[in-house]
């Protein structure tokens, strides 16, 4: 039973435009989520997080947006640039200090120059 | 100089050996992670440690056994590899309360060690 998914396993864009990155979830008990980058040989780094009091937390180029009603967050990168070409990790934990994450399955990002 | 590291980052075996990956970590963090990365599936939890004394069942243990030596390493072993453990390997790491990184509930990962079982 998978409890992140993201449902979109690869997403290209244009250089300079904005993606995308959509992640649902189906345990109500997850309150603080978390993306992950992966480029190839080497391990996943953290990007941003929001917790389940915001609705909205943005960090430079990178923001991640949290429907709490529909389990749903969204990361947005805008301009996209070639560097941000990578795997995309949604992640989810239950109660704030509990380092336990569920992962969600991935999106393969690849920016067109 | 690496804050996680895993050795060996590549293996090769054959069904029915017995194969150990290490991972150690100078972040000084109580807890230890090992995920397993298929294509389709993302990371999936296979075991986890809180301390020294403390390992705990993941998602996917069946196959799998730890042993957490010291704060600073955590082990993964296969004790009769399969050709379904063919996959990548991640170790990660955490600080209690998450307050050591830019994020509560970030995890630190190593790079990874890539098994085939052939």
């Amino acid at each position: 039973d998978q409890q992140v998914k993201q449902n979109s396993p690869s997403l290209s864009v244009q250089e300079g435009r904005i993606s995308i990155l959509n992640c649902d979830y189906t345990n109500s008990m997850f309150d603080y989520f978390l993306w992950y980058k992966k480029y190839p040989a080497e391990g996943p780094t953290f990007l941003i997080s929001i917790s389940s009091i915001k609705d909205k937390n943005e960090d430079g180029r990178f923001t991640v947006f949290l429907n709490k009603s529909a389990k749903h967050l969204s990361l947005h990168i805008v301009p996209s640039q070639p560097g941000d070409s990578a795997v995309y990790f949604c992640a989810a934990s239950e109660g704030f200090g509990n380092e336990k994450l569920t992962f969600g399955t991935g999106t393969r990002l690849t920016i067109i120059p | 100089d690496a804050d996680v590291t895993q050795t060996p980052r590549n293996r090769i075996t054959k069904t029915g050996k017995r194969i150990m990956l290490e991972c150690s970590q100078t972040k000084g963090h109580d807890r230890m992670y090992w995920y397993r990365q298929d294509p389709g599936l993302g990371l999936r939890l296979i075991y986890y440690s809180f301390d020294v004394k403390d390992i705990n069942k993941g998602e996917i243990s069946d196959g799998y056994s730890v042993s957490r030596q010291a704060q600073a390493k955590f082990s993964l072993s296969l004790e009769s590899a399969i050709p379904n453990q063919t996959a990548l390997y991640f170790c990660a790491t955490s600080d209690p309360g998450g307050g050591s990184g830019p994020a509560y509930n970030e995890q630190f990962f190593g790079p990874g060690t890539r098994l085939t079982v052939l």
